[in-house]
């Protein structure tokens, strides 16, 4: 399967816990998004990657939150200290460099926060 | 931030119905609008992106118009069928942006 991978499929944590998920995306891109989805919205933009250079951040993007992209391959989202308000669904997408950029989704992290 | 309405909410259809949504987003400023479907425990799927006022699209049953000039877009789908049901999710992109600003989305329930 050539489409974007995501692991965990699913975390349980307690708050306070840290929290790592990791992004696999298409492997000709070199665009890559992270976003997050709340129980009825839709999908939240939280940060996006040029190869390795993260080059846009949301302000929703917290302290407690980082994101890496160290080889412009896969990426991590990494959430520290976690509160119950972290619980949603965290999708990463991946697209070619181009002017209309169609982003391909993996199937999503969700986490919930005990 | 774009602000993306989604309406209805939610529908639910008999199968072979045809029926369409609207996604209303702010016309300054517009760059590219991208139509996505969204079943449950699946990935988003792109279906659409659009550029150009006056533009339509076709994938099958699945249609969609585009108005840059006065900020909306619809989607049709004609002879619903089960397979059809998910949610449907609009995106604006503004012009020097790249992330997708989606609305709620409209959640189709077909019903055999």
């Amino acid at each position: 399967d050539t489409g974007v991978s995501q692991d965990p499929r699913h975390k349980i944590t307690k708050r306070g816990q840290n929290v790592t998920f990791r992004c696999d995306p298409i492997s000709e891109h070199n665009r890559l998004y992270w976003y997050r989805q709340t129980l009825g919205q839709g999908p939240e933009f939280l940060t996006y990657f040029q190869n390795e250079a993260q080059l846009e951040k949301s302000r929703l993007l917290s302290d407690r939150f980082s994101a890496e992209r160290p080889k412009g391959s896969f990426s991590t989202l990494e959430i520290q200290r976690t509160e119950q308000g972290d619980s949603a669904m965290y999708l990463c997408a991946s697209s070619f460099q181009g002017a209309i950029g169609e982003q391909f989704f993996g199937p999503g992290t969700r986490l919930t926060v005990l | 931030i774009l602000n993306v309405e989604q309406s209805p909410q939610s529908l639910h259809v008999q199968e072979g119905d045809s029926t369409n949504f609207t996604c209303s987003f702010p016309s300054s400023n517009f760059y590219a609008l991208h139509w996505y479907r969204w079943e449950t425990a699946k990935s988003p799927e792109a279906l659409f992106v659009m550029t150009l006022n006056g533009d339509e699209k076709k994938k099958g049953r699945i249609s969609a118009t585009l108005n840059t000039k006065e900020g909306y877009s619809y989607l049709y789908i004609k002879g619903s069928q089960p397979e059809d049901s998910a949610t449907y999710l609009c995106a604006p992109v503004g012009a020097g942006s790249y992330q997708l600003t989606f609305g709620k989305g409209t959640k189709l329930s077909v019903i055999p």
